[in-house]
């Protein structure tokens, strides 16, 4: 069965340090999402892409994190500089299309900002 | 406003308990999902159940039986004879109009052997 891929699966970083996530999301899936989620919280959506291009990211820290889907299949999260709030667990999920009602869940990426 | 709450923050009961898991949503949406997703220790969230708004009809499925009523807008999860396995975050989440999710905290379900 098709899985979103997620690397690394775990990352330490410095406060100051940049850091990248990358999501490989199901084969044909137009709808590309990366969600926050902190300890003891539910996900909080960060991004949302339609192919290569950005739908929402009203909640996305525009200042320090970056999201970018370029060719319109895997995707990469920046956060530069990270800070010690970023500690979470970042998940990218995929959908066939904005209008999809499943949304399936990669492994996640667990980060530690020091 | 769409929102999602899970009172009970954690839960803990002993190995062969029924338990019970409240989620309350408030939507204006007419037609909407609601889901609930399993989360252990290892951190993935697994899919557990999706309801659409006009399917009121309770789902069972081994242990694991859904109540959903739309007349006092809640979602409940109910697990019977729990087991250790079903240690884990359990979330319940609303999918509006705009395909968004919206997420409850969380209920954190620890059973003792």
């Amino acid at each position: 069965e098709a899985e979103v891929a997620q690397s690394p699966r775990y990352k330490i970083t410095e406060k100051s340090q940049a850091v990248a996530f990358w999501c490989d999301p199901i084969s044909g899936h137009a709808t590309l999402y990366w969600y926050r989620q902190i300890l003891g919280q539910g996900p909080e959506l960060l991004v949302q892409f339609q192919d290569e291009s950005v739908v929402d990211d009203s909640q996305l820290p525009k200042d320090r994190f970056s999201a970018e889907r370029l060719k319109g299949v895997d995707s990469t999260l920046k956060i530069q500089p990270a800070e010690l709030g970023d500690s979470a667990m970042y998940l990218c999920a995929s959908s066939l299309e904005a209008s999809s009602v499943e949304q399936y869940f990669g492994p996640g990426t667990r980060l530690t900002v020091t | 406003a769409q929102k999602v709450t899970q009172a009970q923050t954690e839960i803990s009961v002993v190995e062969k308990e029924d338990v019970t898991l409240d989620c309350v949503y408030e939507t204006r949406d007419t037609t909407y999902y609601l889901f609930w997703y399993k989360q252990p220790p290892s951190g993935e969230l697994v899919f557990l159940i999706r309801r659409n708004s006009f399917d009121e009809q309770n789902e069972i499925s081994g242990r694991y039986s859904w109540n959903f009523q739309k007349s006092t807008s809640s979602f409940n999860f109910t697990i019977t004879a729990s087991q250790v396995v079903d240690s884990a975050v359990y979330f319940c989440a609303l999918m509006d109009s705009n395909y968004q999710l919206i997420w409850g905290a969380g209920t954190k379900l620890i059973i003792k052997p």
